[in-house]
């Protein structure tokens, strides 16, 4: 289940099952969108990317999906491993470039039980 | 390299000494971002360069923090007088500016703990 802890949000779930993280962006004039795992001790890590020209986008054993009209993201992890426990964040910028800051929504912390 | 280096992974610093980081960005990216962590929550972005330039500083706090990108130097983020509301993870990342490829690249580092006692 998901709960709010002192922190951050946190979702706990068995190995296998699929995970499903949300983020909710508050700027509309966002067109691009990141997540990116976080594990301890590390930088952010790059996991999937949409742009807002799109619903969805898949990669391996994840899917993003984006709905705009409510301004929310989310990110499934399939068939979810002890390897995929770290903090989630979600990423925006206006501008669909390099060079555009990022702004990062609040963290969501995965743990996976075996 | 392929990897964006921060410098150092931890310091230790006492109330109002003074504090600097180092970022060296990947070769051949030409934007320079600074974030600042605490205990895992948010990112707030700081100050990014264009190559030595300094592109957005909308971030930054105006007295204490400072920064540069150098050529042929690693970037630094320096924080005079440091208080213990510093302590945090202070992130360097790196991106191409022109590319559509995924993400740009914008790669991050691992990262610099800075704690203030």
């Amino acid at each position: 289940g998901e709960s709010v802890g002192l922190h951050l949000p946190t979702l706990s779930v068995q190995e296998g099952d699929n995970s499903i993280i949300n983020c909710a962006y508050s700027n509309s004039a966002s067109d691009y969108f990141i997540w990116y795992k976080q594990e301890s001790g590390k930088g952010p890590q790059f996991i999937i990317d949409i742009r807002s020209n799109m619903d969805k986008r898949q990669g391996q054993r994840v899917t993003v999906l984006l709905n705009k009209t409510v301004k929310h993201l989310s990110l499934q992890i399939a068939a979810t491993q002890p390897g995929d426990s770290a903090v989630y964040f979600c990423a925006e910028n206006i501008g669909n470039s390099g060079y555009s800051t990022l702004t990062f929504g609040k963290g969501t912390m995965l743990l996976v039980s075996p | 390299g392929e990897e964006v280096a921060q410098t150092p992974k931890h310091l230790v610093r006492g109330e109002g000494q003074k504090a600097k980081l180092y970022c060296a960005p990947i070769k051949g990216h030409s934007y320079v971002f600074w974030y600042q962590q605490v205990l895992k929550n948010e990112f707030k972005f700081l100050i990014s360069f264009q190559n030595e330039n300094v592109f957005d500083e909308t971030g930054m706090p105006k007295e204490r923090f400072s920064a540069k990108c150098l050529p042929n130097s690693p970037c630094s983020l320096e924080i005079q007088a440091t208080k213990l509301e510093d302590s945090a993870v202070y992130f360097c990342a790196s991106s191409q500016s022109s590319t559509q490829g995924p993400n740009y690249g914008y790669t991050f580092g691992s990262g610099t703990r800075l704690t203030v006692v």
